[in-house]
């Protein structure tokens, strides 16, 4: 049990709509960083949130931006999709005292058509 | 291009017996090493990590080698059970990164019984 929630579970969506992914980490949670995991290959990372301000971000375009909120929850927002954006989308968490140390919730698996 | 790699996509081995995964990187800024463990459905959870300044760190049946001249390290399980099977991940951290993570391709490990 690591703490962090991700919903929806599964997601489908057509090639140009708009989505929104959601992430619930626990309190102390203050850093919460998004990966993007393609079929066959490790997670890549998206960006990272520290107390609600982006605090660093793979190489992914401007349609990929995210929120934090005061209550350890977060968000990734995607516009224009295209097909390769299918994939797993993973939050992670982690404290302050354990840095590196990420927390993963079980990911949304969203699939453009 | 790929800073992390992990040239063995799938592993079997006997109950029992020694796993060893492998993990190869080019960036000499890394400083943390961490390996993560991934049943199907589930996020990737944290199992071992290792800093720069040691070569090697145990924890119960897993031990992580780093060889900083070679920029490889492995993940040792010993005895492997049936429940290590899962997909294996690699992954660094650097300053120069803003801490985040990159990640490897992943391995499979299969224990059979």
């Amino acid at each position: 049990e690591t703490g962090v929630t991700q919903s929806p579970t599964h997601l489908i969506k057509t090639r140009g709509q708009q989505v929104t992914l959601r992430c619930s980490s626990q309190s102390g949670h203050n850093t919460v960083s998004w990966y993007q995991q393609a079929l066959g290959q490790g997670p890549q990372f998206i960006f990272q949130y520290y107390r609600e301000e982006e605090n660093g971000r793979g190489n992914f375009p401007p349609r990929f931006s995210g929120l934090q909120f005061p209550n350890y929850s977060s968000e990734l927002n995607v516009n224009a999709l295209e097909l390769d954006d299918s994939a797993l989308y993973l939050c992670a968490g982690e404290m302050d005292s354990l840095v590196d140390t990420q927390y993963f919730g079980p990911g949304t698996r969203l699939t453009v058509l | 291009d790929q800073q992390v790699k992990q040239n063995s996509p799938s592993l079997s081995v006997q109950e029992g017996r020694i796993s060893i995964l492998n993990c190869d990187y080019t960036n000499s800024m890394f400083d943390y090493f961490l390996w993560y463990k991934k049943y199907p459905a589930e996020g990737p959870t944290f199992l071992i990590s290792i800093s720069s300044i040691k070569d090697k760190n145990e924890d119960g049946r897993f031990t992580v080698f780093l060889n900083k001249s070679a920029k490889h390290l492995s993940l040792h399980i010993v005895p492997s059970q049936p429940g290590d099977s899962a997909v294996y991940f690699c992954a660094a951290s650097g300053e120069d990164a803003g801490n985040m993570l990159t990640f490897g391709g992943g391995t499979r490990l299969m224990v059979k019984p």
